[in-house]
């Protein structure tokens, strides 16, 4: 059974820099083709990509947060990790990672499941 | 910077067919994929590869994706299918993922 599950701080300051880690099991990061991506969405609004890795560390952003954002894996403790630096309160969200789908092409690209996200909220 | 158009609401009355839309400029030569969200709950799987079904989804939901629009069909529509639904492709000039704005389904 594949499971992910966010973690990180529920609030954060404006101009600070979230971090996000994201606990999988089910699945390596190891593997050829795997990948884990990160997406938000703030109350009320539709779901924003963020980024992914992929299983050989290559990485994609979204191109209008690329300036802001690092995503990294820890494959020995099944953990990804996302970096936003500059939090405003615009960012207030809930930030989801899930799985990428086993697409044979990255053009492909889909993402299933989703962890349960976690809620943050930037306010001062 | 490509973009997925969804109708914000749709509405169907039970045992009837919902379809939602997802227009992009030339979107059939994408794969369109889609989710469904329920409130308070994480987006879940419900077609990929444009009409490809997880396992665990009903026969009752299919896709279809052609031209420049992609359409998620919900047949026999039930009150779970009480939704949000969401379109998703990658964009391969620019290499990310693209989600649509979403749309409600309300089930009458």
């Amino acid at each position: 059974q594949i499971t992910l599950k966010e973690s990180g701080p529920t609030l954060v300051k404006p101009t600070q820099t979230l971090t996000l880690t994201c606990t999988f099991s089910g699945f390596s990061l190891s593997t050829s083709g795997v990948g884990v991506g990160w997406i938000r969405q703030p109350p009320g609004k539709a779901l924003e990509w963020l980024a992914l890795i992929y299983w050989n560390d290559d990485k994609r952003y979204s191109p209008s947060l690329k300036s802001r954002l690092t995503i990294t894996k820890d494959t020995s403790k099944n953990q990804v990790v996302l970096t936003m630096t500059n939090m405003d309160p615009v960012d207030t969200a809930t930030y989801y990672c899930a799985l990428r789908g086993p697409a044979a092409r990255r053009a492909n690209n889909w993402f299933d499941p989703w962890g349960q996200g976690t809620l943050v909220t930037v306010s001062s | 910077s490509y973009v997925l158009t969804q109708p914000p609401s749709v509405s169907v009355a039970p045992g009837k067919t919902a379809r939602i839309t997802c227009g992009g400029n030339n979107i059939g030569s994408k794969s369109v994929h889609w989710y469904q969200q329920k409130p308070g709950q994480a987006p879940v799987l419900v077609i990929y590869y444009d009409s490809d079904r997880p396992s665990g989804i009903p026969e009752r939901f299919s896709g279809s994706n052609s031209g420049n629009t992609a359409t998620l069909t919900i047949s026999r529509v039930e009150a779970g299918d009480e939704a949000d639904y969401y379109c998703q492709v990658w964009d391969s000039s620019s290499d990310h993922a693209v989600f649509g704005g979403g749309t409600q389904l309300t089930v009458l």
